[in-house]
């Protein structure tokens, strides 16, 4: 079974720090997402990535949020200057199609930022 | 906008018994998708069962199967024969066909021996 690979799982860092997560979608998978689920709280859309661009993105994605997919594999989640409401579970998903078949999520990163 | 509501935060169920976790949204969208994602202690989200709003027929898989009631906007997932793998929390999800996907905040369920 195909499936999504984050890394690191688990990432500690000092409030102000650049942090960047990352994400190996499902390899024939155009549709690529950052997801996030602060403890206990709601899972919250960041981005979706498609065609090398942004495709869509919420509020909660500023200026401090950049996303990429530097070679064939990779799709990495930039955060800069992290503060401490940034903790949170950080999911990536990938789909074939748009959204209506539903995603692939990875396990996730703990981010932590103390 | 669109909002997913799941009014039940926890739910206990015995083995080999039927519990159905309870789901509505709010859209004025005529087509859409909506989804029951199972997320394990393990954390990794996986996607349970899908329903087409287009679609009048109830989606099964398996042990898993939901009432979708259109007019109502509600979407139910039952499942049956309870296992304790089964123990989980339980994402109600809703999608347009585009980029987003809107989340439920979620219903715990424990599976008891």
């Amino acid at each position: 079974e195909p499936e999504v690979t984050q890394t690191p799982s688990h990432q500690v860092t000092q409030m102000g720090q650049e942090v960047i997560l990352r994400c190996v979608p499902i390899s024939n998978h155009l549709y690529f997402y950052w997801y996030r689920q602060i403890l206990g709280q709601k899972v919250e859309f960041l981005v979706s990535f498609y065609n090398n661009e942004i495709s869509e993105k919420s509020e909660i994605f500023d200026d401090q949020f950049s996303v990429e997919r530097p070679d064939g594999s990779n799709f990495t989640l930039k955060i800069r200057s992290t503060k401490l409401e940034d903790s949170a579970m950080y999911f990536c998903a990938s789909s074939e199609g748009q959204g209506s078949r539903g995603y692939t999520f990875g396990s996730g990163t703990r981010l932590t930022v103390v | 906008a669109q909002t997913v509501t799941q009014s039940q935060p926890e739910m206990s169920v015995q083995e080999a018994e039927t519990v159905t976790l309870s789901c509505t949204y709010d859209t004025s969208e005529n087509n859409y998708y909506l989804f029951w994602y199972k997320q394990p202690p393990s954390r990794q989200m996986i996607l349970v069962i899908r329903q087409e709003a287009y679609k009048q027929q109830n989606a099964t898989e398996n042990r898993f199967s939901v009432n979708f009631q259109k007019a109502a906007k509600s979407f139910s997932l039952k499942i049956s024969d309870s296992q304790l793998g089964d123990t989980a929390m339980y994402f109600c999800a809703y999608n347009t066909g585009g980029f987003k996907t809107i989340f439920g905040a979620g219903t715990r369920l424990f599976v008891k021996a």
